[in-house]
């Protein structure tokens, strides 16, 4: 079956500190790659995503490259500021499926940006 | 465009309530999933929709829960004589095409007493 695995939180940082959230998958065939961000008391958000591998997606500083012969989606950004403190969930999506491209996700890691 | 939203935010109830939440998707999106979320977890795959047509329930947690969207549009998610193991957020996401982005509405909070 499909899974998603990331890193452990909480990853604690120093504001302009230099961020790493690891991420690994396994799956079938070619699947879509997403991170999703959760801000505290908001809904899940796409932050970026890559639907092929060696694609880059990227938003708002933050980046992260499928690459498939690791079968990785490492999230990355080099400066974080306080406002990205959130919790970071890395998914996937299988092309094709039974179940309509259902998202599968990782457990989620929080980041916490101290001033 | 005016996103997903869900209706309550929050509900609280008693062990053996039945409860229903309500999902309205992004206008055009044809494609609507429901999703689970316990805490410190990500969100769990639970039924989607493409239409009106219910395409996927298997990953439903149990019978007691079953879900609608019968014209296609607004969507209901029922679940019958709850159980304490039934507290946690539960999503709604639309899509236009299945491989696009899913869009996800704030999330009903359960809490059942």
């Amino acid at each position: 079956g499909n899974s998603v695995t990331q890193m452990e939180g909480p990853v604690t940082l120093s504001e302009e500190a230099f961020l790493t959230i690891n991420c690994t998958y396994t799956a079938t065939g070619y699947p879509s790659l997403f991170w999703y961000v959760q801000y505290p008391g908001e809904g899940l958000q796409l932050l970026l995503k890559a639907t092929k591998a060696d694609d880059k997606g990227s938003n708002k500083g933050f980046e992260a490259t499928y690459r498939k012969e690791t079968t990785s989606f490492h999230l990355e950004k080099g400066s974080v500021q306080v406002s990205d403190s959130a919790v970071y969930f890395c998914a996937l999506t299988p092309l094709l499926n039974n179940a309509g491209n259902m998202l599968t996700f990782g457990g989620g890691t929080r980041l916490m940006v101290k001033p | 465009d005016t996103g997903v939203s869900q209706d309550p935010r929050h509900k609280i109830t008693k062990r053996g309530q039945n409860v229903t939440f309500r999902c309205d998707p992004i206008s055009e999106h044809n494609r609507l999933y429901w999703y689970r979320q316990t805490l410190g977890q990500g969100p769990e795959f639970l039924t989607y929709f493409q239409n009106e047509a219910q395409l996927e329930k298997s990953r439903l947690l149990s019978d007691r829960f079953s879900a609608e969207r019968p014209k296609g549009s607004f969507s209901t998610l029922e679940i019958q004589r709850t159980e304490q193991g039934d507290s946690a957020m539960y999503l709604c996401a639309s899509s236009l095409r299945g491989p696009d982005t899913q869009y996800f509405g704030p999330g009903t909070r359960l809490t059942v007493l």
